[in-house]
């Protein structure tokens, strides 16, 4: 049971570039989310998903396009990287909008 | 919008002391969740509160919920350098969305 795993661990990126990251949970969670974190901020939710299929915006999603396409799976896309998108990305998934989220290692992502 | 705010921000303590974290709220909560990272980790759950009023304890952590579900604390006795990291606290509204606060990062030293 290997929980939230998150794909890559790090990334570097140039200005422009496009990159996917790639969350799986074995849970059988109904709910993923991506979060950024960035130093003084704490974590902020960018899209969540509540079930295959769906995707919802969070409090920053621009910039970010995200795919539910099985319920394992949750990817977050960036289509024209940007320094400001320099930050660590979680991935995280839960039973219900009440549960406790399970979170992943981390991706930390900087774009040059 | 939504807010939620935790204070302090950051906290330096002698191993041994206590130490007391607090979360409000602008809005009435439908619950609020903790959750606890070590340097260079990932967040990990702790606990969730629900009902107005409610205490939980887990060993030397002790959670408090506001009488209002505006307000939450989280206080550790006798700290020790394992309690190192950064706590949040995620709080859900009643429009289904969970809100983490911008967390308070501990500092024990030894």
């Amino acid at each position: 049971n290997a929980g939230v795993t998150q794909t890559p661990k790090f990334r570097v990126l140039k200005t422009g570039q496009s990159m996917t990251l790639l969350c799986a949970q074995d849970m059988n969670h109904e709910y993923m989310y991506w979060y950024r974190q960035d130093p003084g901020m704490g974590l902020r939710l960018i899209h969540y998903s509540v079930g295959e299929g769906t995707t919802a915006k969070g409090e920053v999603p621009d910039g970010y396009n995200v795919s539910r396409l099985k319920k394992q799976n949750f990817l977050l896309g960036l289509e024209s990287a940007a320094p400001s998108q320099t930050s660590v990305y979680f991935c995280a998934s839960s039973y219900g909008s009440s549960s406790k989220q399970f979170f992943g290692p981390g991706t930390r992502l900087t774009v040059l | 919008g939504q807010q939620v705010m935790q204070i302090p921000q950051y906290q330096h303590v002698q191993e041994g002391e206590d130490f007391t974290t607090y979360c409000n709220s602008s809005t009435t909560l439908s619950n609020i969740q903790w959750y606890k990272q070590r340097p260079g980790g990932h967040p990990v759950f702790l606990i969730q509160l629900v009902k107005s009023g409610e205490v939980k304890k887990q060993k030397r952590l002790t959670f408090q919920f506001g009488e209002a579900k505006k307000n939450s604390s989280l206080h550790i006795t006798a700290t020790q350098t394992t309690d190192v990291g950064t706590y949040f606290c995620a709080a859900k509204t009643s429009y289904d969305k969970v809100i983490f606060g911008p967390g308070t990062s501990l500092s024990v030293i030894p």
